[in-house]
């Protein structure tokens, strides 16, 4: 059974960088069949979607935060890592990664997030 | 950006059907998928390719998608069913949420 896990620190100063870790067990990161992801969802909110990538060639990002996202990968310890620069209160949130699965049907791309982890809150305050 | 957008909340009477809709320019045109979120819990994925469920997920939760809008659609709504929901696609290599309905049962 696959099981991602979200680890990093629970409190980050504003302007620092807000650094988390996904653990991934269960499977591979490497598959040629998925992308993995992470998602933020600030107290009381919504989700939103902060990036994507497949373990080979450039993440995706959401356009609001791309100036300040890096995700890298370890293929070695099949685990993949979120770094925000520059983090304010806006960033205060439940940070989840997961795998997006997904394929074109019809020509028509279909791609969701069938794993999640429990998710870690980070706060940003000093 | 492409743009979800969801009614803030929805209510039913147990034993109920609940449509939870999802509008967006021409969505027809994505695949949606639905995902359900209790308290204190991570999203739980409940429909795929706008009609699709994954083992697991009940018969009574189903999916459609025509024109500019997706539903969701919970028959025989039970009282566990309360939560929020989200409708996600992908467009132009991002993904895109929607606003997220709260259902209530009662």
């Amino acid at each position: 059974q696959l099981q991602l896990q979200e680890s990093g620190p629970g409190l980050v100063k504003p302007s620092e960088t807000l650094s988390l870790t996904c653990i991934v067990s269960g499977g591979s990161i490497s598959s040629n069949n998925y992308f993995w992801g992470w998602i933020r969802q600030p107290p009381g909110k919504g989700l939103e979607w902060i990036g994507t990538f497949f373990y080979i060639g450039s993440p995706y990002y959401n356009p609001s935060l791309k100036s300040r996202v890096t995700i890298s990968v370890d293929t070695s310890k099949n685990q993949f890592s979120l770094k925000l620069t520059s983090a304010t209160a806006a960033d205060t949130a439940v940070y989840y990664c997961a795998r997006l699965d997904g394929l074109a049907v019809a020509g028509l791309p279909s791609y969701y997030f069938d794993y999640w982890g429990q998710g870690t809150l980070v706060t940003v305050s000093s | 950006s492409y743009e979800l957008t969801q009614p803030p909340s929805v209510s039913v009477s147990p034993g109920q059907t609940a449509s939870i809709t999802c509008s967006g320019d021409k969505l027809e045109n994505q695949y949606t998928c639905w995902y359900q979120q209790k308290p204190g819990q991570s999203p739980i994925l409940v429909i795929y390719q706008d009609t699709k469920r994954p083992s697991g997920i009940p018969e009574r939760f189903s999916g459609s998608n025509s024109g500019n809008t997706a539903t969701l659609t919970i028959s025989g709504t039970q009282t566990m069913d309360e939560a929020d929901y989200y409708c996600q696609a992908w467009d132009s290599s991002t993904v895109v949420f929607g606003g997220g309905t709260k259902l209530t049962v009662l």
